[in-house]
């Protein structure tokens, strides 16, 4: 049974660095084509994908974020970290990770974590 | 970057209605990278369908992908009570906007 759960502060102030936590059961992150992906939902709008890690530690950024975003995984924890600097306002939103697919050389997220809400302000 | 365009932006139904989706994408793309998910209020999305027209394990059959190129559909054949939910199409690390279905 594949599961994840995401940890992390509820609130941030502007200018903080946001760490938040996946942990996953089920998978491996060791296996060939297993990835996590770090997807965000801000209230009431559509999804927005930030970044994966795959299998073989190799990392992919939202373009328009790259800048702000590092992500990181531990195997033998079964943990992925994202972290955030720069927090705004604007980042508030729902932060979910999802287990990651390759599917016909693309990506689908098929096992989500319920979400954690980070809201950013002073 | 692809960008995925979803219509109508709500879809107000009855149970037992027939849901028609369309998610336009802004360039073509390969059949086998569009996928759909469910998300009902306060849960995470749940993939539903993927390579535009296979379901996602456990997801009746009531629910059906297709398109092509640029346009593609998420057809559910009868609406029942669980269904009423947003519905988000992807191809990569894009997605859609988003469509409401509510219940008329």
């Amino acid at each position: 049974q594949v599961t994840l759960r995401e940890s992390g502060p509820a609130l941030v102030k502007p200018t903080q660095t946001l760490t938040l936590t996946c942990t996953f059961s089920g998978f491996s992150l060791s296996t060939s084509g297993m990835c996590v992906s770090w997807i965000r939902q801000p209230p009431g709008k559509a999804l927005e994908w930030l970044a994966l890690i795959d299998w073989d530690d190799d990392k992919y950024y939202s373009t328009s974020l790259k800048t702000r975003l590092t992500i990181s995984k531990d195997t033998s924890k079964n943990q992925v970290v994202l972290t955030m600097t720069n927090m705004d306002p604007v980042d508030t939103a729902t932060y979910y990770c999802a287990r990651t697919s390759i599917y016909s050389s693309s990506w689908l997220f098929d096992y989500w974590g319920q979400g954690t809400l980070v809201t950013v302000s002073s | 970057e692809i960008v995925l365009t979803q219509s109508p932006g709500t879809l107000s139904l009855s149970p037992g209605e027939r849901a028609t989706l369309s998610c336009r994408a802004s360039q073509s793309v390969s059949s086998s990278y569009l996928a759909w998910y469910q998300q009902k209020p306060g849960q995470a999305p749940r993939l539903l369908i993927y390579g535009a027209s296979s379901r996602a394990t456990g997801i009746p059959d009531r629910f059906s992908g297709s398109g092509s190129g640029t346009d593609f559909t998420l057809t559910i054949s009868r609406l029942e009570p669980e269904d009423f939910a947003v519905y988000y199409c992807q191809q990569s690390v894009t997605f859609g906007g988003g469509t409401k279905v509510e219940i008329k």
